[in-house]
């Protein structure tokens, strides 16, 4: 069944680039149903959406961190990638890939983040 | 941004009871919410999208309903697998939105 795995540094310093990858098995990233997605979680808090992106590259961005942001898919590769620049020590969190699955349901299309990685932990040092 | 308050942020409970937990979105978000289930160190589990529709795979104790601005999920008789942080979540908008979270404990 599909699975998604993050990797990257789980240590960033301060000013820097956060990295991530996000690769995808057992099925392709480039079906043309489904959007990918990165999502945040800061130790002991709630669930913050970063951002999507289509495998034709065509991304939607959470604008509080939309000036340092980038979000990328290779599919080649079967992956997608996050890239978060000038970061500080609110950005240490867990950071989870997921895919975003679109259903017809009573005739509307839905959306929900139906299979997630099971997170990475990015610590951003002084 | 669409605004989601859980209600309550704790709650606690007893194998086989019946618990309900509401989220309320700051606009209407028609059925455009999911929930999801989280338990310590794991990734979050879609439990419910369309604000009712079962997840494959999710026991039917779980159901939810809502439309509009107010949603709940309720489990109708807590397993205590049940016990974990469970979080709604708006996809009628960007920037996606999640609520902030209720524990789910054991009394």
């Amino acid at each position: 069944q599909l699975q998604l795995q993050e990797s990257g540094p789980g240590l960033v310093k301060s000013s820097e680039t956060l990295s991530l990858a996000c690769t995808v098995s057992g099925g392709s990233i480039a079906n043309n149903r489904d959007y990918w997605g990165w999502i945040r979680q800061p130790p002991g808090q709630g669930l913050e959406w970063i951002g999507n992106v289509y495998h034709s590259g065509s991304t939607y961005y959470n604008p509080s961190l939309m000036s340092r942001l980038t979000i990328s898919v290779d599919p080649s590769n079967n992956q997608f990638s996050l890239k978060l620049t000038s970061v500080s020590a609110a950005d240490t969190a867990v950071y989870y890939c997921a895919r975003r699955m679109t259903v017809v349901v009573r005739g509307r299309r839905i959306d929900a983040f139906d299979i997630w990685g099971q997170g990475t932990m990015v610590t951003v040092s002084s | 941004d669409i605004q989601l308050t859980q209600s309550p942020a704790f709650l606690s409970a007893s194998v086989g009871d019946r618990v309900t937990i509401t989220c309320r979105a700051s606009q209407d978000i028609s059925s455009y919410l999911a929930w999801y289930q989280q338990k310590p160190g794991k990734a979050p589990k879609l439990l419910i999208y369309a604000a009712s529709t079962l997840q494959s795979g999710v026991p039917s104790r779980f159901s939810g309903s809502g439309s509009g601005t107010e949603f709940t999920l309720t489990i109708s008789s807590l397993q205590p697998e049940d016990f974990a942080t469970y979080f709604c979540q708006q996809l009628n908008t960007y920037p996606y939105t999640f609520g902030q979270g209720t524990k789910l404990e054991i009394k």
